[in-house]
């Protein structure tokens, strides 16, 4: 079966654009989460959606960060102008149920901003 | 600050040699999980422990857990060539919610 899938793999931006970024999250799992990482670095939290309940944005590092997700499937990433600290490897993942289950991790979007 | 954080961050071993990771964390969990990221992409889920257990073997991974001191740590024997990659260990401090730690990028020499 398909996995995580993300578009585009990358994407490079001038200062001041907006971008969105894909997700498709595995067939079924409820449960959806987008992570960003810096070179080099951990994963940092940035949104959480559990079927139709309200979605956890406590990780959004502004206002120009939002996200939402359609139809309880695929999810969408928005940043607004853009800026070149936003330059990262944004990682889309889904699970079955929240918590105790393994994630399943998409291949990311690169993410440059010139 | 992160809740888990690895230990070595950086690890050059060859080919053959066991490589251990450890991870140390702050609150309570309910699981700690093992990842593995290769080329700075996609993590691929290596492995899962919960609180009430101490050790858990998959193939030539072993993970090991210790609550009281909130510590967890990955060996990989016989390494390969292939198992360069960066590890992870996240934990759900009792939420949905992985906290990751900063990762030990594992280096085997051919």
């Amino acid at each position: 079966g398909a996995g995580v899938s993300q578009s585009p793999s990358n994407k490079v931006t001038e200062k001041g654009k907006d971008v969105e970024l894909r997700c498709d999250p595995i067939s079924g799992h409820t449960a959806l989460y987008w992570y960003r990482q810096s070179l080099g670095q951990g994963l940092e939290f940035l949104i959480y959606f559990q079927g139709n309940s309200a979605p956890d944005k406590s990780g959004l590092p502004s206002d120009r960060f939002s996200a939402e997700r359609t139809g309880g499937s695929v999810s969408t990433l928005t940043i607004q102008r853009t800026q070149q600290e936003d330059s990262a490897v944004y990682l889309c993942a889904s699970s079955a149920l929240a918590g105790i289950n393994e994630q399943f991790f998409g291949p990311g979007t690169r993410l440059t901003v010139l | 600050s992160q809740q888990g954080e690895e230990d070595p961050q950086a690890l050059s071993i060859q080919e053959g040699e066991n490589a251990t990771m450890n991870c140390s964390y702050k609150t309570s969990i309910n699981n700690l999980q093992w990842y593995r990221q290769n080329s700075g992409r996609g993590l691929v889920h290596l492995i899962l422990i919960r609180s009430n257990e101490r050790e858990k073997h998959s193939g030539r991974l072993r993970v090991t857990l210790d609550t009281s001191k909130k510590s967890s740590s990955l060996l990989i024997t016989a390494s390969r060539a292939a198992d360069t990659a960066s590890y992870f260990c996240a934990t759900d401090g009792n939420s949905y919610k992985l906290i990751f730690g900063s990762g030990t990028r594992l280096l085997v020499r051919p």
